[in-house]
């Protein structure tokens, strides 16, 4: 059984149009992530969720908007899409229960490809 | 000074070696330190977490050094399938990852 699931695995869109990825956790994590790793492969946090609850919003455009509807699930929306928005989304999970030191468990990925 | 310095290398070596790479890290306040591996065109996956008295799993070693703020990965008599990229992280809600060190070990 997958633990962090992520759809699509590919998608291939044109500028301008408004897409969703979404990621599912059955490892009974409390706190998701989504990082965007770009071609030069750096990793960047975007969001994180604990609980369903927004506590990390980095200094990403207001085009992309996460969506927890509950602690197993964190959907990424993204509007009006753009060249630069091209790379490799990742969703991660861990267990926190107040405490900052457990590992990630990283989707397998959703490459985006604007045209 | 940046969140994160990790050389990108690439790291070139023969199998059977024994090669080390560190990590600085400039949040002082950060608790949890950790290695991923990433393979091409996959995701991060946890090779080890790295605790304040140094931790071992077979051929990895892994240290922390609080006071200089580095971790570092040593793999010891290093095997073909050890060519990866290797990632550091850490933070505490929020985990910070290096750019990754390219890792290639040769026949």
């Amino acid at each position: 059984d997958t633990a962090v699931s992520q759809t699509p695995k590919y998608l291939v869109t044109q500028m301008g149009n408004d897409k969703s990825i979404k990621c599912e956790q059955n490892l009974g994590h409390d706190t998701m992530y989504w990082y965007k790793q770009d071609s030069k492969k750096f990793l960047k946090i975007m969001f994180s969720y604990n609980n369903k609850e927004l506590i990390i919003n980095e200094t990403v455009p207001n085009r992309f908007s996460p969506k927890s509807p509950d602690k197993a699930h964190l959907n990424l929306h993204i509007n009006s899409l753009e060249l630069g928005d091209s790379a490799v989304y990742f969703c991660a999970s861990r267990i926190t229960q107040g405490a900052w030191n457990s590992p990630l468990h990283f989707g397998n990925g959703t490459r985006l490809t604007v045209t | 000074r940046k969140e994160v310095e990790q050389d990108p290398g690439p790291f070139n070596v023969p199998e059977g070696a024994t090669v080390a790479f560190n990590c600085t890290y400039s949040n002082s306040a950060s608790q949890s330190f950790f290695w991923y591996r990433q393979d091409c065109r996959k995701e991060p996956k946890l090779l080890m977490s790295v605790y304040s008295s140094g931790n071992e799993d077979g051929r990895f070693t892994a240290q922390l050094n609080r006071a200089s703020q580095y971790i570092s990965l040593l793999i010891r008599d290093s095997k073909l399938s050890d060519s990866a990229t290797y990632l550091c992280g850490f933070g505490n809600e929020k985990l910070t990852f290096g750019t990754g060190t390219r890792l290639t070990i040769i026949p």
